[in-house]
């Protein structure tokens, strides 16, 4: 596989459910973003990772909790979510999380809460 | 970062080139100009980016001006695939987020 995948693509769960989302990045990358993707919202930051290590947390709330295992994985656990959770998640991966350092995405994963 | 402006929509016949525009006239020195392409319901794909000269990759060629306040992306030979929203995206030194605007939706005609 090459360039930034991301499973499952789709996801219905339950306000009560617990689910994960995965990202892995063959780029050799060692930064990894997750955005938000709402209809007829901007794209929205929520986690930065550079290097393994947290560096940024866009006042995200507790139900969403990433984990970086290593630079090549991302993982977005999903606990408790909300209606309007429901949205497109995208997982993106830059070299070094510079600015102006490019990002690749992955396909997305459309998730409808319940 | 600087704010950009681009049509809201435009179309193109298949195999020939589409031209998007995209003002950005409070652009800063050290800013860059990116574009990416988003297919309905997709991830965003990187196209390309520059920051004065004109470049050219596998995809598509940018073409900023001299003032650096505007700049076209070019799909030379454009097919039905090309059909997206294309956006163009100034980013500063210190930014990581990308801010996509509403972006060109680029309709290619048979």
């Amino acid at each position: 596989e090459t360039g930034v995948t991301q499973t499952p693509r789709h996801l219905v769960m339950g306000m009560t459910n617990k689910k994960s989302l995965k990202c892995e990045q063959h780029l050799g990358h060692n930064a990894m973003y997750w955005y938000k993707q709402s209809a007829k919202k901007p794209l929205e930051l929520m986690f930065v990772y550079n290097f393994k290590e947290q560096t940024e947390n866009n006042s995200v709330p507790s139900r969403f909790s990433p984990e970086c295992p290593n630079s090549s994985h991302l993982f977005l656990h999903l606990h408790t979510l909300q209606p309007e959770d429901s949205a497109l998640y995208l997982c993106a991966s830059s070299q070094d999380g510079r600015g102006q350092d490019t990002q690749y995405f992955g396909p997305g994963t459309r998730l409808t809460v319940l | 970062d600087a704010k950009t402006t681009q049509p809201t929509s435009m179309d193109c016949a298949e195999g020939r080139a589409a031209n998007l525009p995209c003002n950005h006239s409070t652009i800063s020195g050290n800013e860059y100009v990116y574009w990416y392409r988003q297919i309905h319901s997709q991830g965003p794909q990187y196209i390309i980016h520059g920051l004065k000269n004109n470049e050219t990759n596998e995809m598509a060629s940018l073409i900023i001006t001299e003032d650096r306040k505007s700049s076209t992306l070019i799909l030379p030979h454009a097919t039905l695939r090309d059909t997206a929203v294309y956006y163009c995206i100034v980013l500063s030194g210190s930014a990581r987020q990308l801010t996509f605007g509403s972006g060109t939706q680029l309709t290619v005609l048979p």
